[in-house]
This record gives structure tokens, sequence and C-alpha cells, in this order.
């Protein structure tokens, strides 16, 4: 059950775009299209912005979209807002019935 | 509205137990599974465990096999999770989540509940 790999942290201006990157293995990330980013502001619950890979939930900004190739799935927010600016996290379903997180990117809009 | 409400944090002693409760509110309880999901303090995301609806599969993360267990109560739209034999790596905040069906991912989160693991 090791953690998906996410960069530690990323940072870029307002309105400009970023990409977050998720790395698993053959039994995680690319088993199946049951990956998932969720948005954590300080102190707060995390928040569910992608599923199923690029799938949106109702309410949340279409500037958020994903994708996957292979083990990587990616996380894309373009039009960087100010109250973007939280900690994000990939996960993913595996084939051990279980869940892995990455360990988090925070993202930093200048 | 969801509402995912936890309770039954503290501080306990190393080896001691602990059960959270997280009551639910705003959908059909019953037709969906369960998650806890635990946040170490400035740390990420950790699953512990999940309850499918009927509570016949109860999965594990290898930190917690054997020595929490999830249940839950459909009368009382309430999922549990005992915590026993506590180290000092299960400090956290513990969310417990909803799963959403067919998904396998977390779409609605509680506030958590913290628990403190400390002689």
């Amino acid at each position: 059950q090791s953690a998906l790999t996410q960069p530690a942290s990323v940072s870029e201006s307002p309105g400009q775009s970023i990409t977050i990157s998720c790395t698993g293995t053959s039994s995680d990330v690319g088993a199946y299209n049951y990956v998932s980013w969720y948005q954590q502001h300080p102190g707060k619950a995390p928040k569910l912005m992608i599923y199923d890979v690029s799938n949106r939930p109702s309410g949340v900004s279409n500037r958020f979209s994903g994708s996957k190739s292979g083990n990587t799935a990616s996380l894309t927010i373009s039009g960087l807002q100010a109250e973007d600016e939280a900690d994000y996290y990939c996960t993913s379903y595996t084939s051990s019935n279980t869940w892995v997180f990455g360990g988090g990117t925070k993202l930093t809009v200048l | 509205q969801v509402q995912l409400v936890e309770s039954g944090g503290g501080v306990v002693q190393p080896g001691g137990s602990l059960r959270l409760s997280c009551a639910a509110s705003g959908f059909t309880f019953s037709s969906y599974g369960m998650h806890w999901v635990r946040q170490a303090p400035g740390k990420g995301l950790e699953w512990v465990t999940f309850i499918s609806d009927d509570g016949n599969s109860k999965w594990y993360a290898n930190s917690a096999k054997g020595r929490f267990i999830i249940s839950r109560d459909d009368s009382r739209s309430t999922v549990y999770l005992q915590m026993n034999s506590l180290r000092p790596e299960d400090a956290a905040v513990y969310y417990c989540a909803k799963d959403l069906a067919g998904h396998y991912i977390f779409d609605y989160w509680g506030q958590g509940t913290l628990v403190t693991v400390s002689s």
C-alpha cells in the first residue's frame, strides 16, 4: 500500500494554468478509472473535485479537469484564482480492495 | 443536504481504546458504503477502512488490520470505528466519508474528530 507520488508543491500566478501529476502502479491508477482528486483548505475537510479520472461533480468549476495515461493521472487547473490555493490529493482504488492517497501537493497562487 | 458528523475523539493512552461515531443525514444511509479516512497533524490523508452498504464487506488498511473494527447501525444512520491497541502514530483527525456507489470514491466528508494518543 505505497502512497501515490505527487509533487510536494507547485506555484503559479493568477490566470495561469498548472498540472499536478499523480503516479501509481498497474495495481491502482493503471488498473482502474477510479482516480479522484480532492481539494483541502487549511483546517477544513477535503472536497471532491474530480472523480472517475475526469468527471466533475455538480458545482465544481470547469476550470478543473482530470486525465490519465498509464499509471499516471493528472489534475489541471486553468485560470488560477486566489481561492484555488490549497492542498490537493489524488486517490485511487486498488486491486487489493483498498484505497491509496497521494502525498498531497500544496498549490500556491503567487 | 448530506451531513456527516463525527464524534468520540479525545486523548487516550498508548494501548488504549476509543470508539468513534459518525452520524449521517440527508441521504438514504442504508444504501451507501462508508469510509474512515485519517490525517495526522501536518500530514497527508490516509484511508483507514470501508464498510459496504449491507455491512457484509469490510476492508482495512494494513495499519488498521487486527486493531480497528468498522461497523454500522442503519437504524441510527451511524457508522462506527472501534480502535483498539492505539499507538502514538494513530494520532490524527479522523474523517468519515460517504462512498459514491459504483465509483469507489469519497463524495461527502464530515468535519473530522481529533484523536490524540499520548501518555
